[in-house]
């Protein structure tokens, strides 16, 4: 069975500075696929950037990039610049059931920016 | 293109009840998943259909239950509410390929459900 772990329940940062979410996971499937969703307080889940496992490159979008360390089974998402619109839930998932496209999703963690 | 949209918005239920929820999603995708978020158990996996057909489901009872039409439009339903039930429902949409997994998927507003 997949899971998504999350250690930081909620994490602050200070606006224009940078921060790191930290993400585990477990599944014994080779191809898989890694996502951070983040969840405004409007409770509309919006994509922040996708991974695929078999990609070495870490996956990269504007502002936000992740550091995949596949031997470690680790997915933390980097925000640079942080904005007041960053503030939300973000999510880690993961999708590892070929012919589905079942998400285990992580608790979540609560990011604070503050002005 | 129009987003994932989900009907209704917000629902208030009584226990023993029923309800359906309502999703459309975006023009052109075929698969439709659907999750249940509460603050105590996160987001949980409950069912996904593509072509029509359940590919998946999540560990839920019988009570839940779910179906998608020619349109791939996707309701779920879920019987004899109880207490529990409570949660906000999402239904995100995507364009895998048939045998594939690890689209990206969509999601919808949600339909917020009290049960009293």
């Amino acid at each position: 069975a997949q899971t998504v772990t999350q250690s930081q329940p909620e994490m602050s940062v200070q606006e224009a500075e940078t921060v790191t979410l930290s993400c585990t996971y477990d599944t014994s499937e080779s191809d898989y696929y890694l996502f951070w969703y983040k969840q405004p307080p409007s409770r509309q889940m919006i994509l922040v950037i996708r991974q695929e496992a078999y990609k070495q490159q870490n996956a990269t979008e504007n502002r936000f990039s992740v550091n995949f360390q596949k031997a470690a089974k680790s997915f933390s998402l980097k925000i640079s610049d942080s904005q007041l619109g960053d503030a939300a839930m973000y999510f880690c998932a993961c999708n590892s059931q070929g012919g589905s496209e079942k998400l285990v999703f992580g608790k979540g963690t609560k990011l604070t920016v503050n002005p | 293109k129009a987003g994932v949209t989900q009907t209704p918005r917000y629902l208030i239920k009584t226990r023993g009840q029923q309800v359906t929820l309502s999703c459309s999603p975006i023009s052109g995708h075929r698969s439709v998943s659907w999750y249940q978020q509460t603050p105590g158990q996160g987001l949980q996996f409950l069912f996904e259909y593509f072509s029509e057909t359940q590919r998946n489901k999540g560990n839920f009872p019988g009570r839940f239950s779910g179906r998608q039409f020619s349109n791939s439009r996707s309701e779920m339903n879920v019987s004899t509410l109880e207490l529990g039930d409570s949660a906000l429902y999402l239904c995100a949409s995507s364009s895998p390929d048939e045998l594939a997994g690890g689209d990206t998927q969509y999601f919808g507003p949600g339909t917020r459900l009290t049960v009293l």
